[in-house]
């Protein structure tokens, strides 16, 4: 079975300051980790995903996360936040050894402050 | 290029008639998978295909679901006799293949409500 959590339903941060999105995971063999977002009366995009390699992966519009395998999390970072960036993320993974579907978090609302 | 396209948008239908809820994917694109979003949750998984066959269809939540992808491209979601709990956004999204490092896009979502 594999499992997403996210700790925290909503993160405020100030415009231009360091964010963090926090997803813990559990998978029986190795993750695949996507992390999404969600705007508004949109679909999800894909922001990025880790499947083997380097710990830090970036992807679009400045984001990156850090793949920590101890830990079993996958932190979704941005240097400076936007307002643009309010939103929902949603961090989901897939089990290397069964699944093909993604299974997701329940969602963190960011909301970045001007 | 084109996204995958959901179609109707928008569906308000009353308890217990029929509906059918239509996915295009991005052309080439052989995996196609539903997901049901309830309000504040994320996706849940409902079925997905490869080519024209459901390889997977353990997310159903039971057999008034149903769902089609005859020729390997568009897919319809059959909902039969709906009921009020049906009520959620159903998302479609497609993947170059089924491979499990290939990231899904998402279309835009139907919106079902169930009155």
């Amino acid at each position: 079975a594999q499992s997403v959590a996210q700790p925290e339903d909503q993160v405020n941060v100030a415009e231009g300051n360091p964010l963090t999105v926090k997803c813990t995971y559990s998978v029986s063999g190795n993750p695949y980790l996507f992390w999404y977002v969600q705007y508004p009366n949109r679909g999800l995009q894909f922001l990025l995903k880790y499947i083997t390699g380097d710990n830090l992966v970036k992807g679009s519009y400045g984001f990156e996360a850090e793949f920590n395998k101890s830990q079993t999390s996958f932190h979704l970072k941005k240097p400076s936040a936007l307002v643009s960036d309010s939103a929902l993320y949603f961090c989901a993974v897939r089990d290397t050894k069964s699944a093909r579907q993604l299974t997701f978090g329940s969602g963190t609302q960011l909301t970045v402050l001007p | 290029g084109a996204g995958v396209s959901q179609t109707p948008s928008n569906k308000v239908t009353e308890k217990g008639k029929y509906v059918e809820l239509r996915c295009d994917p991005i052309s080439g694109h052989t995996a196609l998978y539903w997901y049901r979003q309830s309000l504040g949750q994320g996706p849940e998984f409902l079925i997905y295909f490869q080519g024209t066959g459901a390889a997977d269809d353990s997310g159903l939540p039971n057999d008034r679901f149903f769902a089609v992808r005859p020729e390997g491209s568009v897919s319809t979601l059959k909902i039969q006799r709906t009921e009020r709990g049906d009520s959620a956004v159903y998302l479609c999204a497609s993947s170059l293949t089924s491979g499990t490092y290939n990231e899904q896009f998402f279309g835009p979502g139907t919106r079902l409500t169930v009155l």
